[in-house]
């Protein structure tokens, strides 16, 4: 079935440094939301992408669909304790009737 | 404010029970999902739901079914328990309008 793969699995920083999450499909997807889970939680909607090549920033935050709608990514300046947990991405499925979730990063900081 | 609750936080069972986990939603949401979330693996969707009495099978939908009788709750059930069912069962709604998803709190599904 449509896969969406994301990596890394795990990443360490310092308190400070930046961050990269990078997702990316076989197929165009039609649209890319990022999810963020936090330690013990369940995972929150933090935004969706729909247009090629499109930017948002959200804070320290910046996601980017790539121009041919096949991979994203999510970059997070300056790190901080408070962003610690696992980051998802998730693409519709062919059909346009689920969300098909990467496996996720999981990011933990140190201060 | 959207609000997805599931019927237990904490669930342990043996080997071969009926196991019930409820989902209810109040947004009046039309797509209601059940994933399970294990290490290593992500999400993986079982079931989903997009009307009432209607269901679609996921990615790994053997040893389990749903049930949608009313369009608020959806109900996963695994028919007989096994060990490799235990996971964080995760329940997520939908409205038609929209793309984003809001995940209940989870279920801890221990199975002995």
């Amino acid at each position: 079935g449509q896969q969406v793969m994301q990596i890394p699995q795990y990443q360490h920083v310092q308190e400070g440094e930046d961050f990269t999450t990078y997702c990316n499909s076989s197929t165009t997807l039609s649209n890319i939301q990022w999810y963020k889970q936090r330690p013990g939680g369940h995972p929150v909607f933090l935004i969706q992408l729909v247009k090629s090549g499109e930017v948002k920033k959200q804070k320290r935050l910046t996601f980017q669909f790539g121009e041919a709608k096949k991979n994203s990514s999510l970059h997070i300046t300056a790190t901080q304790t408070t962003d610690v947990g696992t980051y998802f991405c998730a693409a519709l499925n062919q059909a346009g009737t689920a969300l098909i979730f990467g496996k996720g990063t999981t990011l933990s900081v140190s201060s | 404010d959207v609000k997805v609750t599931q019927s237990s936080r904490y669930l342990v069972k043996r080997t071969g029970e009926k196991v019930f986990l409820e989902c209810v939603q109040d947004m009046d949401h039309e797509n209601m999902f059940w994933y399970r979330q294990d290490p290593g693996l992500g999400l993986r969707l079982i079931y989903f739901s997009y009307d009432v009495k209607m269901k679609e099978k996921g990615d790994i939908p053997e040893g389990y079914s749903v049930s949608r009788e009313k369009k608020e709750r959806f109900s996963l059930i695994l028919e007989s328990a096994s060990t490799n069912q235990t996971s964080m069962y995760l329940c997520a709604s939908r409205g038609i309008s929209y793309n984003e998803q809001f995940f209940g709190p989870g279920t801890r599904l221990t199975v002995l």
